[in-house]
């Protein structure tokens, strides 16, 4: 059993299209983020969302909007996608009522998104 | 602001200890993590700290936790070819609704 899975694992495309990234998780968590992993391997958070409700916004092109249709999904569409958009957008999440308030995320696989 | 700082590459010879060192300038997290990533693959959660307490141990892995220094640790005993990927320290933004990663310690173990 998958806890939180992305699709597609791979997406090739052109500068300037559009493309979108899903993921699901059927943990019961309550708390979804967005990261980006750039070549380096360097990690930063994008957005979180506590029950569908955008908590976190870091400073990201406003080309980059994540949805959350219910609390088990946040997806993220990018659109006029550029050469720098170029990384591995890890999904996450977590329960935020853990005891202790510990923040405990759990990743999904990644998604490679190469823009040519 | 936040901030999260390893060093970048590790590299031991099988059977040997590794220890990868981290600091971080946000005293308020209540816990400090530990994430492990394998090529390919997502990041898993290793091990974590409350920030109450100066070590834990669990198997082959300890974590030494100095709030003092704003210093964490992880130590490998024994340590395998298995346990080559990137490891990355974390902890928790003030609000408590993030963690801010460092840039990952590339662990390479030899034969």
């Amino acid at each position: 059993d998958t806890a939180v899975s992305q699709t597609p694992k791979y997406l090739v495309t052109q500068m300037g299209n559009d493309k979108s990234i899903k993921c699901e998780q059927n943990l019961g968590h309550d708390t979804m983020y967005w990261y980006k992993q750039d070549s380096k391997k360097f990690l930063k958070i994008m957005f979180s969302y506590n029950n569908k409700e955008l908590i976190i916004n870091e400073t990201v092109p406003n080309r980059f909007s994540p949805k959350s249709p219910d609390k088990a999904h946040l997806n993220l569409h990018i659109n006029s996608l550029e050469l720098g958009d170029s990384a591995v957008y890890f999904c996450a999440s977590s329960d935020t009522g853990l005891a202790g308030g510990r923040n405990e995320q759990f990743f999904g696989p990644g998604t490679r998104l190469t823009v040519l | 602001g936040e901030d999260v700082e390893q060093s970048l590459f590790l590299s031991v010879r099988e059977g040997d200890s590794s220890v990868i060192n981290c600091t971080y300038t946000d005293s308020s997290s209540t816990y400090l993590y530990w994430y492990k990533q394998e090529p390919g693959a997502g990041l898993q959660l290793l091990t974590y700290i409350f920030s109450n307490m100066d070590m834990k141990q669990d198997q082959r892995l300890t974590v030494l936790l100095n709030k003092k220094d704003k210093h964490l640790s992880l130590r490998i005993a024994d340590t395998q070819t298995g346990d080559s990927a990137i490891y990355f320290c974390a902890d928790e933004n003030q609000a408590g609704t993030a963690l801010i990663f460092g840039k990952g310690t590339t662990l390479s173990v030899s034969s």
